[in-house]
């Protein structure tokens, strides 16, 4: 079936640095999505992406569609304490679209 | 605007006892519905979802049922608790729009755990 592989699966980091993580699969994907966790709560939509190549910010917040349609991926500016959390993209299932494919996660620890 | 609701938001069990978890959302309508579990320190698994009232579709066999007895209402239930049903339960919703490819939007999580 199908499957998201995120990395890396964690970074530790130092506030003030930029972040890049990524998410590739072996099929192609007509949207991607991606989401923030907080401990403790639900996945929070940061970015939704609908073209290939796309190139989309929300705040300090980049995210872009590849090109070949397999992959997506989210920068994250000056990162700040509140960055913490678990990072999923998604993207909906080839055979029935009303269900999403969770990626497996990038956990992310920011050090003041 | 659209706002789920979970609850409750933490729930303590003994093995074998019933449960039952809600879920409601509002100001859309016939929305997709969906419920989710997570186990600690791991990604989301789809155990239900639902495109209509009456309508469930299961995704993994368990002891876990799952019912929509209302438009926006979406019910997680169980007759006999097991210690592997702990975890933190998630609902969430989508516009069911025929263009697909609708984001999911979560409600806050109920965390379960089975003494």
């Amino acid at each position: 079936g199908q499957q998201l592989n995120q990395s890396p699966q964690s970074m530790f980091i130092q506030e003030g640095e930029d972040v890049s993580m990524n998410c590739t699969s072996s099929s192609i994907f007509n949207t991607w999505l991606w989401y923030k966790q907080d401990p403790g709560e639900g996945p929070v939509l940061l970015i939704a992406l609908y073209k290939a190549g796309e190139l989309t910010s929300n705040g300090r917040l980049t995210a872009q569609f590849g090109i070949t349609r397999k992959d997506s991926f989210l920068n994250i500016s000056a990162s700040i304490p509140s960055d913490v959390g678990i990072y999923f993209c998604a993207g909906p299932g080839a055979y029935n679209t009303d269900k999403l494919i969770f990626g497996t996660g990038t956990r992310l620890q920011v050090f003041p | 605007s659209q706002t789920i609701h979970q609850w409750p938001a933490t729930l303590v069990q003994p093995v074998g006892s019933p449960l039952s978890l809600e879920c409601t959302v509002e100001g859309t309508s016939n929305p997709n519905l969906y419920w989710y579990r997570q186990a600690a320190g791991r990604g989301l698994q789809l155990l239900f979802y639902s495109v209509g009232i009456g309508q469930i579709s299961s995704e993994v066999p368990q002891n876990l049922s799952a019912s929509r007895p209302q438009d926006r209402q979406f019910i997680l239930s169980s007759k006999k608790l097991l210690l592997s049903d702990s975890g933190f339960y998630l609902c969430a919703w989508s516009a069911a729009l025929d263009i697909g490819n609708q984001p999911q939007h979560f409600g806050d999580g109920t965390r379960l755990s089975i003494l």
